[in-house]
């Protein structure tokens, strides 16, 4: 157990809906990272925000958003669903930016788009 | 951009060693990961290099050339609970931003 904590499991949902994923970062982690790994396409990071404050942002969609709140967790939409986003969809925390510092993943949350 | 490649799949018998190798294109360096991804669960820290050399740890020893772009990830006295994805992961620039990899599946057989 990493002490990142994803909800919910598993959704599963229908193309044109919109879904919220929610991640809760180790204690004292200010940093927290979005992936999203797919069976053709590898681990993908989507973006990272440190301390509620975007710092990074990779191949993340524009029907894809996120935010880190004031208490430290983050959530990441997902709106205008297609098939193509079923995924699993990863946070990883860790304690600050500087470079090498582990970053620990949640158990994952397994999106179904039908 | 980055590149990095890892073989797709490898397989090996309990009990040997198995070398898994990475090779990377990047700009910005600032390190190479290792993590173990068991099938549909989360992936877990192995190894962090960020200076060229062996870096060993139990059963699991890393090594990185920088100015070669190249990494492995050592694994010995594999046993069937080894068998899992292995994923090679570069950071680069100051926020800490990784890109993994696809990947490497190692089956571990008796």
């Amino acid at each position: 157990d990493s002490g990142v904590t994803q909800t919910p499991k598993h959704l599963i949902t229908a193309t044109g809906q919109r879904v919220t994923l929610r991640c809760s970062p180790r204690s004292g982690d200010l940093s927290v990272y979005w992936y999203q790994q797919s069976l053709d396409q590898g681990l993908q990071f989507l973006i990272q925000y440190y301390n509620g404050e975007e710092r990074a942002k990779g191949n993340i969609l524009e029907r894809f958003s996120a935010q880190q709140f004031p208490d430290l967790h983050s959530e990441l939409n997902l709106s205008s669903l297609e098939l193509g986003d079923s995924a699993l969809y990863f946070c990883a925390s860790s304690v600050s930016l500087v470079p090498g510092e582990t970053q620990y993943f949640g158990p994952g949350t397994r999106l179904l788009v039908l | 951009g980055q590149n990095i490649d890892q073989p797709t799949e490898m397989t090996a018998t309990e009990g040997a060693i198995v070398q898994i190798n990475c090779t990377y294109q990047t700009s910005g360096f600032n390190g190479l990961f290792w993590y173990q991804q068991h099938a549909g669960e989360a992936p877990t820290f192995l190894s962090y290099n960020v200076l060229d050399g062996l870096e060993e740890k139990g059963r699991f020893s890393s090594f990185l050339s920088r100015s070669k772009g190249y990494s492995y990830l050592l694994l010995k006295e594999l046993q069937m609970k080894d068998s899992a994805s292995y994923l090679c992961a570069v950071l680069t620039g100051t926020a800490s931003k990784l890109t993994f990899g696809t990947g490497t599946r190692l089956q571990v057989m008796l």
